[in-house]
């Protein structure tokens, strides 16, 4: 089955600095990758996603780059706000399994005012 | 955007007793919602797929017997933890998307189950 690592587990950053969250997926069949931003107590937040026929994704101060060779994807957050701080996870799924996802083991960043 | 409604957000309940999560769509029909359940400063781990109409599938480990799962509706699936023990208390969170809409999985708010 799929394996999705996530890399760093705590980030801490300045605020208006850029953070940075890096996942690695195993099976070169999974085709969509969405992030999810969850906070303390809430169900996850779909932030950003990206389909494995594109390489970048931009929705203003976060992206998302895929590499289908290396199978890996990474979230940037730019210009960082102290209400950024949360539990970021990454997914991997592939649509002819019916659509489970594989989640990360989360990244919880914290921005300093 | 799509909408999903979990309820109740916390429950707390003796050890023993059932306790019953409902999971809806609220502007739109789900024929797929999935169950997870999620334990302090850790990922999500998938339980079981439910699907309208018909029986859930379990992830492997999960008891089918102790988790209940009921799709009856395309927009209500539920959950209901039977003779839960402490070692069931963690926090259920289910998901859903559009019919027919691969991308954009939205996910409920969540339940903290609590069993003393």
């Amino acid at each position: 089955g799929e394996n999705v690592e996530q890399h760093p587990s705590t980030l801490s950053v300045q605020e208006g600095d850029s953070a940075v969250i890096k996942c690695t997926y195993s099976d070169s069949a999974s085709n969509y990758f969405p992030w999810y931003k969850q906070e303390l107590g809430k169900g996850p937040q779909l932030i950003i996603d990206i389909r494995s026929n594109v390489g970048e994704k931009k929705d203003q101060r976060i992206a998302v780059t895929l590499n289908k060779t290396a199978k890996h994807f990474s979230l940037h957050i730019t210009e960082t706000q102290p209400e950024d701080s949360a539990v970021y996870f990454c997914a991997a799924s592939r649509y002819e399994t019916g659509n489970q996802f594989y989640f990360g083991t989360g990244t919880s960043l914290t921005v300093i005012p | 955007g799509a909408v999903v409604s979990q309820h109740p957000s916390w429950v707390i309940c003796k050890s023993g007793t059932s306790v019953k999560i409902e999971c809806r769509s609220l502007d739109f029909q789900a024929t797929t919602m999935f169950w997870y359940r999620q334990f302090p400063k850790q990922s999500l781990m998938l339980m079981a797929t439910s699907n309208e109409g018909s029986k859930a599938t379990y992830e492997q480990g999960v008891e089918k017997d102790k988790f209940l799962i009921n799709h009856a509706s395309l927009t209500l699936s539920t959950l209901t933890v039977t003779s839960a023990h402490p070692e069931d208390s963690s926090f259920y969170i289910c998901s859903a998307n559009d019919r027919g809409e691969f991308y954009g999985y939205t996910f409920g708010s969540g339940t903290r189950l609590t069993v003393v």
